[in-house]
């Protein structure tokens, strides 16, 4: 079992709805979990980052935890052809230590 | 904005050459990390370091692969002697201790 999984896709979504992606970890002590947006042929760029149980709302973007079930999720409200990208779930294990997911790419069509 | 920034930005070489990849983390920013991503293997943590000192290189082949951090500025990746296998675009980020990490644009690495 990976660490951090993630479905591949693409999910094709229509702009202007919600795009839902999600992510599931297995390390119970996991604190910390971060989403990054990559365009192709470009470096992750941090989207949002999540540490308490709950919603956590910036702009469009909302994350959401639940560490009970080890599952973190990022909605993108009205979608737009711009954020057709590949999204990376990250959960930091340890103090230092990174685990990525492989990415679910979304297509916003329009 | 601050960035880290990333040399070179591409490279292309022969099985067998010695590669030098280097980083410059953005100043401040006390840990930093090498990941490597493929399509097939996604975004792979390589090494990491705090404060300059090695933490972690378990994710790196010991026999060819080697990370340092001369000074709080330059941290290297080394490959020597390199393989077709390492062909990967290679990134390293770097953030304060704890806090989220940011990504350099990244050395694409072609080993023919």
């Amino acid at each position: 079992q990976k660490e951090v999984e993630q479905n591949s896709g693409p999910l094709s979504v229509p702009e202007g709805a919600i795009a839902s992606l999600n992510c599931t970890y297995s390390d119970r002590g996991s604190q910390s979990f971060f989403w990054y947006r990559q365009y192709s042929g470009k470096s992750p760029e941090l989207i949002m980052f999540i540490y308490s149980n709950g919603d956590k709302e910036d702009g469009r973007f909302t994350a959401q935890l639940n560490k009970a079930s080890q599952y973190v999720s990022l909605l993108i409200r009205d979608s737009q052809p711009s954020d057709s990208a590949t999204y990376l779930c990250a959960v930091r294990v340890g103090t230092y230590k990174y685990i990525f997911g492989t990415g679910t790419r979304l297509k916003v069509l329009a | 904005d601050a960035r880290v920034t990333q040399t070179p930005r591409h490279k292309v070489t022969e099985m067998g050459q010695e590669v030098t990849m280097r980083c410059q983390p953005i100043l401040g920013h006390n840990t930093v990390f090498w990941y490597r991503q493929t399509m097939m293997q996604g975004l792979e943590l390589l090494a990491y370091f705090r404060n300059r000192a090695p933490l972690d290189d378990s994710g790196m082949p010991k026999d060819r692969f080697s990370a340092e951090m001369p000074d709080a500025t330059l941290a290297t990746l080394k490959i020597q002697p390199s393989e077709p296998r390492d062909s990967a675009v290679y990134f390293c980020a770097s953030g304060p201790a704890g806090q989220p990490q940011h990504f350099g644009d990244g050395t694409r690495l072609s080993i023919l």
